[in-house]
């Protein structure tokens, strides 16, 4: 069964950083891309970032572009979101999602409960 | 960015009658090299994340009813619910993956009538 456990959501204040973890778990980790999808408070659902396994590429929203930082480590089974430069409207919360396939262009097939991030002064 | 529209915003069907919620993308998500609408449904109920009932605009995840359905192909999409249950009230969204940024539908609230 695909497992997907995100952590280190929190409150942080504006202009702060923050680094959301995904361990996963139920599946051969290193042959799915993976994404990252927002949802803030009684809104709909926001595609954040995509990392993919074909030859590592990474991609971002425009809203979150050169504050966020996809990465994986393969050999822990981890994705993460590197957080920096937060504003209110980055205040949400965080699913990691499983991808279909290995490369880009690929629906989510599973995802965590997700983590709450709250940009706050 | 490809802007994903759904219609309508909310939408009350009684119980064991057909539900339709519509999605239509700003420009095509149909790749002619293969033939596939690069289109997925999500379902969303509170409290719980999103899962996936149909991708490709028409394959049904494994383990979804099969009163759930999509069609449609290049910028009009459907998914439609043949006979509605009680368990099917959710949040529907639509969402492209032919470009990115991956952008979602706002999404369909569906309750019971």
């Amino acid at each position: 069964e695909v497992q997907l456990l995100e952590s280190g959501g929190g409150l942080v204040q504006p202009g702060g950083s923050l680094r959301l973890s995904c361990a996963a778990s139920g599946f051969t980790f290193s042959d799915y891309a993976m994404s990252w999808v927002r949802q803030a408070p009684g809104k709909g659902l926001e595609w954040v970032s995509l990392i993919v396994v074909t030859d590592g590429s990474t991609y971002y929203a425009d809203s979150v572009k050169g504050r966020f930082s996809i990465s994986r480590d393969n050999s822990k089974n981890m994705l993460y979101l590197q957080m920096s430069s937060l504003r209110a409207e980055d205040t949400a919360v965080y699913h990691c999602a499983k991808a279909g396939c290995g490369g880009n262009r690929c629906y989510s097939n599973s995802w965590g409960q997700g983590t709450l991030v709250t940009v706050s002064s | 960015d490809i802007v994903m529209t759904q219609s309508p915003d909310s939408l009350a069907v009684s119980l064991g009658e057909r539900a339709t919620i519509n999605c239509k993308s700003s420009q095509s998500v149909l790749n002619n090299s293969n033939n596939k609408n690069y289109l997925a449904w999500y379902q969303q109920k509170p409290g719980q994340p999103p899962k996936l009932l149909i991708y490709w605009a028409s394959t049904r995840e494994s383990g979804v009813p099969d009163r759930f359905s999509g069609s449609g192909s290049g910028t009009d999409f459907t998914l439609t619910i043949s006979s509605l249950q009680a368990e099917d009230v959710a949040v529907y969204s639509c969402q492209q993956y032919y470009s990115t940024p991956y952008t979602f539908g706002q999404g369909t609230k569906l309750e019971i009538k």
